[in-house]
């Protein structure tokens, strides 16, 4: 049972390119979670997938896309990075049956220069 | 969901008990208080949670006041390894597609040997 996987773990890329960021989780949880965290501050939510086939935004959604393509797996997509998308991304998925609680990944570092 | 207040940084002696604060004086009858944890760079942790009445696990207990105003977050003998930074959120659980957590910037403990 590995829980959250994130991968990859840091990526650099320069401004404009684009990259997809992989979650996958095992714990047969319906809702999951993209969010990002810059130096000294909490997270803040980009998108999020309540079940299989539904998205919605969340606090700063622009710039990114996500797809549900399973209930296992929900990836995020920078389409044109920009150097303001440097920061930790860590995807989460949550437990209904355990009173909503959040499983978080181990983060992916990113850094656009 | 109800905004949470917490003191930027508190200080603990090894093997002495953590008491944490959160304020969220305007939290309404049915958010639950929940406790996570982020030990340096690594996703956010599950703790505890509650809704009016005090709960205790293995990692930490939970004390509500009456007018769930505030709360506590007890570890009841702090190790080295609970140096981390401990936000508390409040949430409705059970809001269908509204599953947006507000995550403020936390409790940095330092656990001092």
């Amino acid at each position: 049972n590995a829980g959250v996987t994130q991968t990859p773990k840091f990526q650099v890329l320069k401004t404009g390119q684009s990259m997809t960021l992989q979650c996958a989780q095992d714990m047969n949880h319906n809702s999951m979670y993209w969010y990002r965290q810059d130096p000294g501050m909490g997270l803040r939510l980009i998108y999020y997938s309540a079940s299989e086939g539904t998205t919605d935004k969340g606090e700063v959604p622009n710039g990114y896309n996500v797809s549900r393509l399973n209930k296992r797996e929900f990836s995020l997509r920078l389409e044109s990075a920009a150097p303001s998308q440097t920061s930790v991304y860590f995807c989460a998925s949550e437990s209904r049956e355990y009173q909503e609680t959040q499983y978080f990944g181990p983060g992916t570092r990113l850094l656009v220069l | 969901d109800a905004k949470t207040t917490q003191p930027p940084s508190m200080d603990c002696a090894e093997g002495r008990a953590a008491n944490l604060p959160c304020n969220h004086s305007t939290i309404s009858g049915n958010e639950y208080v929940y406790w996570y944890r982020q030990i340096h760079s690594q996703g956010p942790q599950y703790i505890i949670h509650g809704l009016k009445n005090n709960e205790t696990n293995e990692m930490a207990s939970l004390i509500i006041t009456e007018d769930r105003k505030s709360s506590t977050l007890i570890l009841p003998h702090a190790t080295l390894r609970d140096t981390a930074v401990y936000y508390c959120i409040v949430r409705v659980n059970n809001a269908g597609n509204n599953r947006k957590l507000i995550w403020g910037l936390g409790t940095s403990l330092a656990v001092n040997p």
